[in-house]
């Protein structure tokens, strides 16, 4: 079945230790996208890649980082900078120059 | 900086009825909207979208209606049903802002029976 499947579902860590959120989609999109959801807040953009090796921040870019080494993958770390990082975390992919997006089904992170 | 906004949190209606969930915009460049619907602790889901160059788009019991002169869309369901209970989000696509999607803060649409 083609998708994007994001793990683990829920992830617990210790304050100060990075974290790295897996998404992966065999949807063969060029575009990938990684939101954040807080209560009240919407989604909100972090980081997104149009195309391999070449990644933007978004309006929330702060204490994350990404790669995409890989059209298949676009992992993000969250970084002990990042001051409020228990959120859901939901990953996006969508074919270049299309505006429809299909959304992984999120990983809870919580941070203790 | 908020250039998509979803004024009402909530929005209770009855069975049967229309629901109305209303989407204000501020960047006139925006060329596509989209409306997601998202059940808790899962990834949204797409709805319908319309075109910045057109005024309705129609898909079953769902109506998206876009205003350009006052940067004002709207989701018609037309009827409600329990099922259709669920988080709304109105996205905004920005093709000169890298392809991205620009997301409301969400509507929380419950249907009683």
């Amino acid at each position: 079945d083609g998708g994007i499947t994001q793990s683990p579902k829920y992830l617990f860590r210790k304050e100060g230790q990075n974290v790295t959120l897996s998404c992966e989609q065999n949807l063969n999109h060029d575009a990938m996208y990684w939101y954040r959801q807080d209560p009240g807040q919407g989604l909100r953009l972090i980081y997104y890649s149009q195309i391999v090796n070449d990644f933007q921040k978004g309006d929330i870019a702060e204490g994350y980082s990404v790669s995409r080494e890989k059209k298949e993958s676009f992992p993000l770390t969250v970084t002990s900078a990042q001051k409020n990082p228990t959120a859901f975390y939901l990953c996006a992919s969508s074919i270049k120059g299309h505006t429809e997006a299909f959304f992984g089904q999120g990983t809870r992170l919580t941070v203790v | 900086d908020q250039q998509v906004k979803q004024n009402s949190p909530s929005l209770s209606v009855q069975e049967g009825r229309i629901s109305i969930l209303n989407c204000d915009y501020t960047n006139s460049m925006f060329d596509y909207f989209l409306w997601y619907k998202k059940y808790p602790a899962e990834g949204p889901t797409f709805l319908i979208s319309i075109s910045s160059i057109k005024d309705k788009n129609e898909d079953g019991r769902f109506t998206v209606f876009l205003n350009k002169s006052a940067k004002h869309l709207s989701l018609h369901i037309v009827p409600s049903q329990p099922g259709d209970s669920a988080v709304y989000f109105c996205a905004a696509h920005s093709y000169n802002q890298g392809g991205k999607l620009i997301f409301g803060q969400g509507t929380e649409l419950s249907v009683k029976p």
